[in-house]
């Protein structure tokens, strides 16, 4: 099982940025791709950014494109996003979630606590 | 985009009861379909992947079928433990990755 811990997240003013970070630990980082979901104060889930294993490939939900990027570093088991442009609509908890992305396994199958991001003036 | 719905929205149960949540796809899906537990301030928990193969460690009362457009959770003999929300979610066609709106499984 993989351990990931999320950090990064703090109150920031409406055009700011933040960066968040995902730490991973246990087992094979590079052999998973990597994703980001955010929840909302008392909503759903939402996928929000998708990241392969060699960082080949990228994909971003259209409410963040644009503003948000995703990278990873192997060497570090870590998994970023850099967030700009932060509206008071992007305040959620994110979380990141590895995903196997193999033909018999596709899901989210390791979560990490999740970190706070608070988008208000 | 896939859109996912789910139903009920909400549900009361007994300890003990079958329960049944539909997850519904606006378009044909693979077995890239997966089901989630969350609880309140908790992280959400992988219990389905492939619509129907139980992800180790979870009880065998959850089970999940379906295909095409059409899923379901089940967990037979409701727990205090289930009472929870649960998120579908598709990985078939993407992006985006899709989640449903959620159940939310309270006490009766």
């Amino acid at each position: 099982e993989m351990q990931l811990v999320e950090s990064g997240g703090d109150l920031v003013q409406p055009g700011g940025s933040l960066r968040l970070s995902c730490a991973a630990s246990g087992l094979r980082f590079s052999a998973y791709s990597m994703n980001w979901v955010r929840q909302a104060p008392g909503k759903g889930l939402e996928w929000i950014s998708y990241i392969s294993e060699s960082s080949r490939t990228i994909y971003y939900a259209d409410s963040v494109k644009g503003r948000f990027t995703i990278s990873r570093d192997n060497a570090e088991n870590s998994v970023y996003l850099q967030m700009n442009s932060l509206r008071p609509e992007d305040t959620a908890m994110y979380f990141c979630a590895s995903d196997p992305d193999t033909a018999l396994m596709r899901c989210f199958d390791n979560w990490g606590q999740g970190t706070l991001v608070t988008v208000s003036s | 985009d896939v859109q996912l719905t789910q139903s009920p929205s909400f549900l009361s149960a007994s300890v003990g009861d079958r329960v049944t949540i539909t997850c519904r796809a606006s378009q044909v899906i693979s077995s890239y379909f997966a089901w989630y537990q969350q609880k309140p301030g908790k992280a959400p928990k992988l219990l389905i992947y492939g619509a129907s193969t139980l992800q180790s460690g979870v009880p065998s009362r959850f089970s999940g079928s379906g295909s095409g457009t059409e899923f379901t959770l089940t967990i037979n003999s409701l727990q205090p433990e289930d009472f929870a929300t649960y998120y579908c979610q598709q990985l078939n066609t993407y992006p985006p990755i899709t989640f449903g709106p959620g159940t939310k499984v309270d006490i009766k």
